[in-house]
Formats: structure tokens, C-alpha cells, sequence
């Protein structure tokens, strides 16, 4: 079946920070991959997406790309912010389930001062 | 309609007791999916409706589970007899089968569960 693994956290940065989080999957066929981000006290909200190999998903200074060959999605970002402090999702869908997602366990992010 | 909702956002409740969630989708949105987390865990998928069919139910979902969306529009979520185990965050998305968003969920705020 669909796996979705994220490195643990907390991963604790300092702001202005390179903030990088792994994320690797397994999967039949060729799934959409999408990262999801849960703000202290708010629901998940979609953060960027890429849905075939080799796509850049980007918003808000954060980038992934997706490497069918490595099946990996990780998320990165060069600057970050004390705002950036949140738990992240990384999750796969595919066409042929309903588009349900399969996501990873999350990583929370703490940015300090 | 500016996104989806979820009511209650808390519900407490004692062990052998039935509850039930309600979801509004976002309006134009016929697919439906409601997951469950719980503390240090992702969403975890539990059953899924296109218009008002249900089309998917996970193994996590025990025959103590039982989800409606009728008329294809809000879908409600009820659990009988709650076991401290079915404390949870419930959670419920929705998105569309065509467009250019087909393939992304919106999430609403969640219900949060807590049996005594």
C-alpha cells in the first residue's frame, strides 16, 4: 500500500534559518504530492503541490520538487520566520483511490528569535 | 461560502455514548472525505463520498462508525457506544472532480473529540 515518511521533529531553527524537511513515499503509479501545513490552532491548510515528476511546487518562499527517482518530496526553505512555526504535512493522493490522501506523521517547526 | 465547516469544535462526552459530527463542504465541491488524528499523527483516512455515495469506508472505520451525506451536500459522522479510544481531532475535506484545483483538498477546522 500508499506510505508517506517524514523525518521527525521538532526541528528547532533560528530565524533567518535554512529550514529543510524530508519527505519520501511509496506508491503505485505516479501520485500527487502535496505538502499541508497546520498552523498552532488552525486547520491544515494546502501549502503547494506538484502532481508528475519533476514538478516545483512553491508558495510563500517554500519550494518542493518531485523526484520520481529518489521518490522523495522534500521541503525547503532559504529564510525563515518565527510566523513559519507549525506542523507540516507531507501527503500523497492518486487517481485511482478517490484521490484520498495518504500523509506522514507531520513535523513541527519551531523558529525562534 | 467561504470555506469548510465543521460543528461541534469540541465535544466531551462519557464512554457509551453516541455522538454526531456535522461537515458543510465547500458548496460546489462533490467529493467528501472525512479522516481522523490523533495527538502526533497525520490524518488518517476514513471513508470518502462522491455526491451523496458513500464509495470508500477504511478498516479503521468499526461498525460503531456510520457517515451520511445525503443529498450530496453536508455529511454528518456518528459514532455509538464511544470508546476512550475514539478521542480524536475529526476532520473532514472536500474537493472538486474537475477544474483546476481537482486534485487539492480543503480541509475544515476539525471536531474535537474527548470521551471520558
Amino acid at each position: 500500500g500508499n506510505s508517506v515518511t517524514q523525518m521527525e521533529g521538532p526541528v528547532t531553527l533560528s530565524e533567518e534559518a535554512f529550514l529543510t524537511i524530508n519527505c519520501t513515499y511509496t506508491a503505485t503509479g505516479y501520485p500527487s504530492l502535496f505538502w499541508y501545513v497546520q498552523y498552532p490552532g488552525e486547520g491544515l491548510q494546502l501549502l503547494l503541490k506538484a502532481t508528475k515528476a519533476d514538478d516545483k511546487g512553491s508558495n510563500k518562499g517554500f519550494e518542493a520538487t518531485y523526484r520520481k527517482e529518489t521518490t522523495s518530496f522534500h521541503l525547503e526553505k532559504g529564510s525563515v520566520q518565527v510566523s513559519d512555526s507549525a506542523v507540516y504535512f507531507c501527503a500523497l493522493s492518486q487517481v485511482d483511490s478517490w484521490g484520498k490522501f495518504q500523509f506522514g506523521a507531520g513535523t513541527q517547526v519551531v523558529v525562534t528569535p | 461560502d467561504t470555506g469548510v465547516s465543521q460543528d461541534p469544535r469540541h465535544k466531551i462526552t462519557k464512554r457509551g455514548q453516541n455522538v454526531t459530527f456535522r461537515c458543510d463542504p465547500i458548496s460546489e465541491h462533490n467529493r467528501l472525505y472525512w479522516y481522523r488524528q490523533t495527538l502526533g499523527q497525520g490524518p488518517e483516512f476514513l471513508t470518502y463520498f462522491q455526491n451523496e455515495a458513500q464509495l470508500e469506508k477504511s478498516r479503521l472505520l468499526s461498525d460503531r462508525f456510520s457517515a451520511e451525506r445525503p443529498k450530496g451536500s453536508f455529511s454528518t459522522l456518528e459514532i455509538q457506544r464511544t470508546e476512550q479510544g475514539d478521542s480524536a481531532m475529526y476532520l473532514c475535506a472536500s474537493s472538486s472532480l474537475g477544474g483546476r484545483n481537482y486534485n487539492e483538498q480543503f480541509f475544515g477546522p476539525g471536531t474535537r473529540l474527548t470521551v471520558l
